[in-house]
């Protein structure tokens, strides 16, 4: 019965190496994203989607792609890995742009790129 | 642009006893909403508690209270009767019209036995 549900839980590879990370929610949800928090802890926005579609594109590297096959899916791929990239990354999912009853967050998923 | 600001890296409290988280934040918007998220050591981001611009009425959550000051741009959280289980990161949080959640740079909570 989770709510939004991310794999892997851990990713270990290596530099230059391409990687995905899936996210699903069974809330109803209209509404995706994806974060990046580094090692102070700062959360980054990176993508957001409202009904399949792009809004929020945040200044990433092309090496990130997010898909976003149906409004319950979010995937995100990364190409050609750098050590910058390890971090721990967070999908979220909340019903409406405004999120205004908050958004229901993944466990995360922690990159580490050795 | 918004920011949000949480001034106290780190705040220990003894068990049983209270404490308050402070986040203040900028914006020149009217209507947007205020978040506290909690990160304990597993990880997980949990929703502890929102507040509506619009509403004057302070939010609660069992143990969990705000003391919300518009004018002030003041959106603090008290945690009454502290358990171990509290212990954890927390982040303040804004969401307005740009269709962004802004984060603090969050508060580790260390609760005392």
């Amino acid at each position: 019965d989770t709510a939004v549900s991310q794999t892997p839980k851990y990713l270990v590879t290596q530099m230059g190496n391409d990687k995905s990370i899936k996210c699903e929610q069974n809330l109803g949800h209209d509404t995706m994203y994806w974060y990046k928090q580094d090692s102070k802890k700062f959360l980054k926005i990176m993508f957001s989607y409202n009904n399949k579609e792009l809004i929020i594109n945040e200044t990433v590297p092309n090496r990130f792609s997010p898909k976003s096959p149906d409004k319950a899916h979010l995937n995100l791929h990364i190409n050609s890995l750098e050590l910058g990239d390890s971090a721990v990354y967070f999908c979220a999912s909340s019903q409406g742009v405004w999120g205004a009853n908050g958004y229901t967050f993944g466990s995360g998923t922690r990159l580490t790129v050795v | 642009a918004q920011t949000v600001t949480q001034s106290q890296p780190e705040m220990s409290v003894q068990e049983a006893e209270t404490v308050t988280l402070s986040c203040t934040y900028d914006t020149s918007e009217s209507d947007y909403y205020l978040f506290w998220y909690k990160q304990p050591p597993s990880r997980q981001m949990i929703l502890v508690i929102r507040q509506e611009a619009y509403k004057q009425q302070n939010a609660t959550e069992n143990r969990f209270s705000v003391n919300f000051q518009k004018a002030a741009k003041s959106f603090s959280l008290k945690i009454s009767d502290s358990q171990l289980g509290d212990a954890a990161m927390y982040f303040c949080a804004y969401r307005g019209s740009n269709y962004q959640l802004i984060w603090g740079a969050g508060t580790k909570l260390i609760i005392k036995p």
